[in-house]
């Protein structure tokens, strides 16, 4: 089958740095997408990765490795707005998108 | 905003009531989608339509119909649901190309609660 791994839930501190990890075995690959949902609203564009190494984007990056099946949201300078799930998806080899359950980043002052 | 409005934002319905769900993309995007989401489990797609064509049917229940007039609005009719449907349904659009997945554009979703 197909899946993604991501954690469920972290907490972090207002100010620091935070990584969330998405682990993906999928039949083959197109392209990561990361994406922002806070509570109530849409999911929103974050990056997108087809290629390997880090995307950087203000204080936001996002990081792939296709050899590994692994990337990384990484967060700087963490504001209370970034308190939200972060869903991770995948493109396949037949240009479907699988999804993770996505991580719920909480925030504290 | 992200230029996909959906409507009604909140709906609660019995098992026997028949619904809809609307959703209005202003992109100008050839793709529209439903997906279910439920608390901690993946984004479940249910219908794609590209270029007004479905293209995808992932083993929905009957319970659910899509229909796509034109390539702006999509609707999901509701008939005879279950609790077990209760969900936030999202709808997205997105610019296709051939072999190319392009950037989803979400509403911000029709949280249904079936009694």
């Amino acid at each position: 089958g197909q899946n993604i791994d991501q954690p469920t839930e972290m907490t972090a501190t207002e100010g620091a740095i935070v990584q969330i990890n998405c682990t993906y075995q999928t039949s083959g690959f197109n392209g990561l997408f990361w994406y922002q949902q806070h509570a109530g609203e849409a999911p929103t564009f974050l990056s997108y990765n087809v290629l390997d190494g880090l995307e950087e984007k203000g204080r936001f990056s996002s990081f792939l490795s296709r050899s590994k099946g692994y990337s990384y949201l990484l967060l700087k300078e963490l504001q209370m707005k970034d308190s939200a799930s972060y869903l991770c998806a995948v493109i396949n080899s037949n240009y479907q998108l699988i999804w993770g359950a996505g991580t719920k980043l909480i925030i504290k002052p | 905003e992200t230029g996909v409005t959906q409507t009604p934002r909140h709906l609660v319905m019995g098992m026997t009531n028949k619904k809809s769900l609307k959703c209005e993309q202003h992109l100008g995007h050839n793709a529209m989608y439903w997906y279910k989401q439920s608390a901690k489990k993946p984004l479940e797609l249910m219908f794609v339509y590209n270029f007004k064509e479905q293209t995808e049917n992932n083993s929905v229940p009957s319970r659910f119909s899509p229909e796509c007039p034109n390539s702006s609005h999509l609707f999901l009719h509701l008939h005879t649901l279950q609790p077990e449907d209760s969900a936030l349904y999202l709808c997205a659009s997105s610019q296709e190309g051939q072999d190319h997945t392009g950037e989803l554009f979400f509403g911000e979703g029709s949280r249904l609660t079936v009694l």
